[in-house]
């Protein structure tokens, strides 16, 4: 069954730092997204990425966010300045299309 | 054992009997609806879909009811084992868009 994977699973970063969230999607889905949950709340939209470009984002992918596909495998999510708001979990998900929409196990950002 | 969206976040039920997990969506204009079920510290991990033009669809021991109507959608899942414990989320999609909406999720929790 393929995967999306994402490291690390648990980033520990002092607040004012910047920090990038890796993923590998699944090889041949076009579409990318990232999504965030803080604990105990629902899962929710940050970005969603095709064809090398942004195709939408929430009003929580602020300034401080961007996102790269920097190869033709990975899909990283940068955080220029930390908060402690920022500390949640962090899920990347691809897509065949509108269908196919497969998560990663997420990576746990907690800022001190 | 059943839940109603918002009102009744978590839902106990004994194990063998059937759970009914239930969900309101906001959006007439969403066209696809996921499940998604998520154990403690991972990733959403599908279960089961329905595009809006399908009233039912069934699984391997789980079901999904589309009422567009109403705009309620639930989820079924025959013989509950202690394996489904989870929080359980229902997701749309809008029509057109790639994201998906999640909603606030429901605690199920087995009963020996």
């Amino acid at each position: 069954e393929p995967e999306v994977t994402q490291t690390p699973s648990h980033q520990v970063t002092q607040m004012g730092q910047e920090v990038i969230l890796r993923c590998v999607p699944i090889s041949n889905h076009l579409y990318f997204y990232w999504y965030r949950q803080i604990l105990g709340q629902k899962v929710e939209f940050l970005v969603s990425f095709y064809n090398n470009e942004i195709s939408e984002k929430s009003e929580i992918f602020d300034d401080q966010f961007s996102v790269e596909r920097p190869d033709g495998s990975n899909f990283t999510l940068k955080i220029r300045s930390t908060k402690l708001e920022d500390s949640a979990m962090y899920f990347c998900a691809s897509s065949v299309g509108g269908r196919g929409y497969t998560f990663g196990s997420g990576t746990r950002l907690t800022v001190v | 054992g059943e839940s109603v969206g918002l009102h009744l976040p978590t839902l106990s039920v004994q194990e063998g009997d059937n759970s009914i997990i239930n969900c309101a969506y906001s959006n007439s204009a969403s066209d696809y609806f996921i499940w998604y079920k998520q154990e403690s510290g991972k990733g959403p991990q599908f279960i089961i879909d329905i595009r809006s033009n399908m009233d039912k669809r069934q699984g391997q021991r789980v079901t999904v009811l589309l009422n567009k109507t109403v705009k309620h959608l639930s989820l079924q899942i025959a013989a509950t084992q202690p394996g489904d414990s989870a929080v359980y989320f229902c997701a749309e999609k809008r029509e057109g868009a790639q994201k998906l909406v999640f909603g606030q999720g429901t605690r199920l929790t087995i009963n020996p």
